[in-house]
């Protein structure tokens, strides 16, 4: 069975640094990976999507990578700022999503 | 470009009544539909999902169902509501005729039972 973790669970950075955030799944035989971003009380808005045969995507300060055979991948986000707070969520496709339970970040001024 | 609508945006429901969720996707045709729950302080659990008009498949076994009436729109119902029924509920769509294509979501309704 399928099961997606994400470390941290929480995050609390001034603003200006330099973010890794963690996911991390048991089973490699997936199709691609997507990160999304949940603010409080809102939908998911889709950040990025890497295919399985893709080591890695950009989206302007937001970089993403997959190690499929280990089962990690990693949300990079360069030079925070205060309005990149929210739930960052990772989700495996196998033909269907299975979520991580996200990382709270806090960017603060 | 493509939009996706849910309604209402919350809802508080008394155990034992009623409930219809509604779901619209515009500017693609064909969608996977999708019906999400999150519950408070648990991750996202696909509740139902559909390829085509009148297709659903169910995830989890509960007193909810999901209808698609129309190739767009995307229903989910119950006859009697649950306190464990609960949560943030979250519709989505993805492109149906290239497979493993992205999610999009809607803004989500937020349901209490009393």
């Amino acid at each position: 069975k399928q099961e997606v973790t994400q470390i941290p669970a929480a995050l609390s950075v001034p603003e200006g640094e330099n973010l890794v955030l963690n996911c991390s799944f048991t089973d490699s035989a997936i199709y691609n990976l997507q990160w999304f971003r949940q603010d409080p009380g809102k939908g998911l808005t889709s950040l990025l999507l890497i295919q399985s045969s893709q080591r890695e995507q950009t989206s302007g300060r937001l970089n993403a990578s997959l190690d499929k055979s280990s089962g990690r991948s990693t949300l990079y986000i360069a030079a925070s700022q205060p309005g990149d707070s929210a739930t960052y969520l990772c989700a495996v496709n196998t033909d269907k999503l299975i979520f991580g339970t996200g990382t709270r970040l806090q960017v603060f001024p | 470009s493509q939009t996706i609508h849910q309604w209402p945006a919350t809802l508080v429901q008394p155990v034992g009544s009623p409930l219809s969720l509604e779901c619209t996707v515009e500017g693609t045709s064909n969608p996977n539909l999708y019906w999400y729950r999150q519950a408070a302080g648990r991750g996202l659990q696909l509740l139902f999902y559909s390829v085509g008009i009148g297709q659903i498949s169910s995830e989890v076994p509960q007193n909810l169902s999901a209808s698609r009436p129309q190739d767009r729109q995307f229903i989910l119902s119950s006859k009697k509501l649950l306190l464990s029924d609960s949560g943030f509920y979250l519709c989505a769509w993805s492109g149906g005729l290239v497979p493993n294509q992205p999610q999009h979501f809607g803004d989500g309704t937020r349901l209490s039972i009393l």
